[in-house]
């Protein structure tokens, strides 16, 4: 069965320090990689994704995330944190069992961000 | 502003009413979607419209009933709905096809039903 795992339910950073927020991954042949921000009492907003190519892929507001496939792991990261990055953050990996035209998601449970100034 | 708008943002309703949620994307997407999410669980795919035919509904109950009458609207249309249906319920859309294409959310809708 395919599926994603985010193995951190919070993630405690000071301001200034780097971050890293864990996902890893199962499907069967290549993934399909996201991530998704979610603020309080917000809807999802789009992050990054991991389709093809570099693995080190580059996102929004200064987030990236790096594609291991022997790790199988899509780890997001930050250089430097900032108190406006707490948030609740999604990793998700495409459905390859779907066969439709539609790109539907398995997400994971998240992983709360709080960054303390 | 996500491209997609979601209203009404806040929803309280009876077991016993009859309410619509209502999406529209300005995105020239064809794929629309009703996410549900609870607290401390994963989000849950509830339907999926692609060129306005639904193309996936995850065994959901029939108290929920999708409408796509064109590729930029969606409504979840709720009916005789039970207090663990509260959640937030979100809209999201897509370009049909391509394995990468990426899915925007809106704001979400929350629902409470007393």
């Amino acid at each position: 069965a395919q599926s994603v795992a985010q193995p951190e339910d919070q993630v405690n950073v000071a301001e200034g320090n780097p971050l890293t927020v864990k996902c890893t991954y199962s499907v069967s042949g290549n993934p399909y990689l996201f991530w998704y921000v979610q603020y309080p009492n917000r809807g999802l907003q789009f992050l990054l994704k991991y389709i093809t190519g570099d693995n080190l892929v580059k996102g929004s507001y200064g987030f990236e995330a790096e594609f291991n496939k022997s790790q199988t792991s899509f780890h997001l990261k930050k250089p430097s944190a900032l108190v406006s990055d707490s948030a609740l953050y999604f990793c998700a990996v495409r459905d390859r069992s779907y066969g439709g035209a539609t790109n539907k998601l398995i997400f994971g449970t998240g992983t709360l961000l709080a960054v303390q100034p | 502003e996500t491209g997609v708008t979601q209203t009404p943002r806040h929803l309280v309703m009876g077991m016993t009413n009859k309410k619509s949620l209502k999406c529209e994307q300005h995105l020239g997407h064809n794929a629309m979607y009703w996410y549900k999410q609870s607290a401390k669980k994963p989000l849950e795919l509830m339907f999926v419209y692609n060129f306005k035919e639904q193309t996936e509904n995850n065994s959901v109950p029939s108290r929920f009933s999708p409408e796509c009458p064109n590729s930029s609207h969606l409504f979840l249309h709720l009916h005789t709905l039970q207090p663990e249906d509260s959640a937030l319920y979100l809209c999201a859309s897509s370009r049909e096809g391509g394995p990468g294409n990426t899915i925007y959310f809106g704001e979400g809708s929350w629902l409470t039903v007393v």
